[in-house]
């Protein structure tokens, strides 16, 4: 059990474009999700936090117009990058915990993103 | 601010030998201490986990042991298997639930033949 998902796990865009990242816990509901991003032989940074229904929380430094989140549903969080740039090539991952009481947050495989 | 630290970026083991991670941090809010392993370009993968009332949790080979008075707490793997080769995070969390997760910068285990 425990299962999360990330759509695609590798994408190359050009400059300027969008890209959206799908994160999907596969056997929970997930009221919280949250989004990182890992540089090479860094940390992972988390980026938001991601409630389904109401907007996303911010970390400080984080541009929430250009990294949107959206969690339509219990098993379905969404990460846009808006007019991708090339510094924003990085490895983003996604995690999710169980509804509840637990505190183990389950993550999923990470998308590689490259900009052009 | 890093309130999670793991001051050493690698550590290299003999199979079979006992590995020692260790994570220090700083803020006493930290209520749970979560250990995960990590593979390049993959996912972090969850190992184990300890409340901040306890001082020891054991599953399989893997032991956190949790010092709250030195701020402290360290993952023990016996033995040693050359799996168990990645990164290692510790991360700290406030409370229940869904919270969010400060990690440390991360420790390379090699586990050596």
């Amino acid at each position: 059990g425990a299962v999360v998902s990330q759509h695609p796990s590798w994408v190359i865009c050009k400059s300027g474009t969008s890209v959206k990242i799908e994160c999907r816990s596969l056997d929970f509901q997930a009221t919280t999700m949250f989004w990182y991003r890992q540089f090479p032989k860094q940390s992972l940074m988390l980026m938001a936090t991601s409630n389904e229904g109401s907007k996303a929380t911010y970390e400080q430094g984080v541009e929430k117009d250009k990294f949107l989140i959206n969690h339509a549903s219990l098993t379905l969080s969404t990460l846009t990058v808006t007019s991708a740039h090339p510094e924003d090539s990085s490895f983003y991952i996604c995690s999710a915990g169980e509804t509840g009481m637990r505190v183990e947050q389950y993550f999923g495989p990470g998308t590689r993103l490259t900009v052009t | 601010d890093q309130q999670v630290k793991q001051n050493s970026p690698s550590l290299s083991v003999q199979e079979g030998r006992i590995s020692i991670l260790n994570c220090d941090y700083t803020n006493s809010m930290f209520d749970y201490f979560l250990w995960y392993k990590k593979y390049p370009a993959e996912g972090p993968t969850f190992l184990i986990s300890i409340s901040s009332i306890k001082d020891k949790n054991e599953d399989g080979r893997f032991t956190v042991f949790l010092n709250k008075s030195a701020k402290h707490l360290s993952l023990h793997i016996v033995p040693s298997q050359p799996g168990d080769s990645a990164v290692y995070f510790c991360a700290a969390t406030p409370g229940q639930g869904a919270q969010k997760l400060v990690f440390g910068q991360g420790t390379r285990l090699t586990i050596n033949p």
